[in-house]
């Protein structure tokens, strides 16, 4: 139980272009569902919180117009690179917490996306 | 602010022996608390929580950590590691509302040599 997808794996996306990174918890209702960023070698930083029907909630720092973050349906949330740029490359994981999974979060596999 | 220290970067350890991570937190409140681990390339999979309760927690896989109040720890402690073993691990404090949002530490590379 307790299973969370990401697709893609992975994207290559030409600058300037935008990417969309789906994230879905197969088993169980995601009532919140996260998205953290991890450079290489370093650890998770969270971008965005998300509550399923509400506008997500943002980091410090994090850019509201260039990560679109969308959490449709309890199963459902995507995040939307814009414009995007090579800094934007990185590996992109979301999480998901559903109510009768206590207060942990199961991770996706992660997307690596590459800007080129 | 919460954080949480993770003091060694980078740890090897004999196929059999035993192996504990550190982990230091700072957190105004009583803290949630995992361990997470995670494969080249992979997502993160939780190993153990603590929420409340018994300070020693078991997690799968064999883990097992110990929350210390009066140290701010929680350390994470395998007797006997096996070469599958080898990941990053991640060690994580919840904060906010019931714990929701998590603060990660650096995380320690875990190689295991035989």
């Amino acid at each position: 139980g307790a299973v969370v997808s990401q697709h893609p794996s992975r994207v290559i996306c030409k600058s300037g272009t935008s990417v969309k990174i789906e994230c879905r918890s197969l088993d169980f209702q995601a009532t919140t569902m996260f998205w953290y960023r991890q450079f290489p070698k370093q650890s998770l930083m969270l971008m965005a919180t998300s509550n399923e029907g509400s506008k997500a909630t943002y980091e410090q720092g994090v850019e509201k117009d260039k990560f679109l973050i969308n959490h449709a349906s309890l199963t459902l949330s995507t995040l939307t690179v814009t414009s995007a740029h090579p800094e934007d490359s990185s590996f992109y994981i979301c999480s998901a917490r559903g109510g009768d999974r206590g207060s942990s979060q199961y991770f996706g596999p992660g997307t690596r996306l590459t800007v080129t | 602010a919460q954080s949480v220290t993770q003091p060694d970067i980078h740890i090897t350890v004999s196929e059999g022996a035993s192996l504990e991570l550190r982990c230091n937190y700072s957190y105004g409140a009583t803290p949630y608390l995992f361990w997470y681990v995670q494969s080249p390339g992979q997502g993160l999979q939780l190993l153990l929580k603590y929420f409340s309760g018994d300070t020693l927690v078991q997690g799968i896989k064999g883990f097992e950590a110990e929350f210390k109040r009066s140290q701010s720890s929680f350390n994470l402690r395998k007797p006997s590691v096996h070469w599958s073993d080898a990941a990053e691990y991640f060690c994580a404090v919840g904060a906010g509302q019931a714990g929701t949002a998590l603060i990660f530490g650096k995380g320690t590379t875990l190689s295991v040599s035989s």
